[in-house]
């Protein structure tokens, strides 16, 4: 299968910004996924963005995706503790089949 | 109204039973799924139905077997429970033809097997 790549592990201050990133191997990925997983709770998604867009703004998140370097990420602006999640990347070419990377645990720290 | 919804939230069972977990979405979706997290909260697919049809079968053991009864379910029942069998396991649903093809996830089943 392909590969989505993320780092394991994230901390912040309240307000400041978070950035997680995410890498892919996919060259014909159709759509790209961000999903936030709270304790104990199932897969939220949050946000995507297609292929052929480089940016989506959608309050306080901004998803930027360069195609070229096969790099996607997720920028929250003023990061609250309610923000603490997991944050899953995945990618699809097909609708079919979906790629999840290995989640991003991301801790706010008040 | 849930969307994706499951049953049970929670099972622990002893090693050897064998158990179902059932999945019903009301999106009217023509693809459903069935993830399996571990404990690292690794998320691997495991079967995808599209219109009641198996086209996703990762390699799992065939102790696994899932039922889709009609397009709204897709049931996975478990044979001779082991103890690697632990983990949290996600249906989800989305629309591929003439959709975006993004899942919608079920709260999970936490299955602990002893």
């Amino acid at each position: 299968g392909e590969d989505v790549e993320q780092s394991l592990f994230l901390s912040v201050r309240e307000g400041d910004s978070s950035v997680i990133n995410c890498t892919y191997t996919d060259s014909s990925s159709t759509y790209l996924y961000w999903y936030k997983q709270e304790p104990g709770a199932g897969l939220q998604l949050l946000t995507y963005i297609f292929s052929n867009m480089d940016m989506k703004q959608d309050q306080r998140l901004t998803v930027l995706l360069n195609k070229k370097d096969k790099h996607l990420s997720l920028r929250i602006a003023d990061t609250q503790t309610g923000d603490s999640a997991i944050y899953f990347c995945a990618e699809s070419n097909t609708g079919n089949q979906f790629y999840f990377g290995t989640g991003t645990s991301l801790t706010v720290i008040p | 109204d849930t969307a994706v919804s499951q049953t049970p939230k929670y099972l622990v069972t002893q090693m050897g039973n064998d158990k179902s977990i059932k999945c019903e979405q009301n999106l009217g979706h023509d693809t459903m799924y069935w993830y399996k997290q571990d404990s690292k909260k690794f998320l691997k697919i495991m079967f995808s139905y599209n219109n009641k049809e198996l086209i996703i079968n990762e390699t799992v053991p065939n102790r696994f077997s899932p039922k889709s009864p009609d397009k709204a379910h897709l049931n996975l029942h478990i044979n001779s429970l082991e103890l690697g069998d632990s983990a949290v396991y996600f249906c989800a649903s989305s629309q591929v033809r003439g959709g975006s093809g993004t899942q919608y996830f079920g709260p999970g089943t936490r299955l602990l097997v002893l």
